[in-house]
């Protein structure tokens, strides 16, 4: 079974600039996360998705921060315009529905110049 | 808000040492698991408890959950170096909100 996928693994852009990111959960996962991570630190939720709803967004900063996931499958998180502070990793994850479990992709590690 | 705290935050240990992560919340959580991150990758599940007083284990690593579903440990005996890695709890609300402690990262010297 292929495991969360997540591109690009690495982008560095400047402030002021845009930037998404993509993810591919696991096969027959309803539920898909993204999260921030700074370094040392715990993962903080920034949306929770049930198929191609979005549950749970009260810690996406909507201003700048947002997200999709159109046909309940892939999903992509977009930042514009991007500020210095946005700097960490963003991780995506997905579960079965009603299932804790979750299986994470690898990040994608932004860094904003 | 629902909240974990890990403790200790950093662990710098020798090879052979035992230790102990604890997690604690003021909330019940129907579930909780424990999560290790190596550099450069995302979290990997450890183990899932789910049933208050519930211990299990995995090779060297002994996880409960406490009484009331409120708290939980690792304990890790004999540590390796191959042990290394940031520690995370993390717990599902009834609401299906998982939730991250701030990690415990550890460090195991040969």
């Amino acid at each position: 079974e292929a495991g969360v996928v997540q591109s690009p693994r690495y982008k560095i852009i400047e402030k002021k600039q845009p930037v998404a990111f993509w993810c591919n959960p696991i096969s027959g996962h309803n539920t898909l996360y993204w999260y921030r991570q700074n370094l040392g630190q715990g993962p903080e939720l920034l949306i929770r998705y049930e198929n191609e709803e979005a549950v749970d967004d009260s810690q996406l900063p909507k201003d700048r921060f947002s997200a999709e996931r159109l046909k309940g499958v892939d999903s992509t998180l977009k930042i514009q315009p991007a500020e210095l502070g946005d700097s960490a990793v963003y991780l995506c994850a997905s579960s079965r529905m009603g299932q804790a479990e979750a299986f994470f992709g690898q990040g994608t590690r932004l860094t904003v110049v | 808000t629902q909240l974990l705290e890990q403790s200790p935050q950093f662990l710098s240990i020798q090879e052979g040492e035992n230790l102990t992560v604890y997690c604690n919340s003021s909330s019940v959580f129907s579930s909780l698991q424990w999560y290790r991150q190596e550099p450069g990758e995302g979290p990997v599940l450890l183990v899932t408890v789910v049933t208050g007083g519930e211990v299990k284990k995995l090779k060297r690593l002994t996880f409960q959950f406490g009484d009331a579903r409120k708290d939980s440990s690792l304990h890790i005996t004999a540590a390796q170096p191959g042990d290394t890695g940031l520690y995370l709890c993390a717990a599902s609300s009834n609401t299906g909100k998982l939730i991250f402690g701030q990690g415990t990262t550890l460090q195991v010297k040969p």
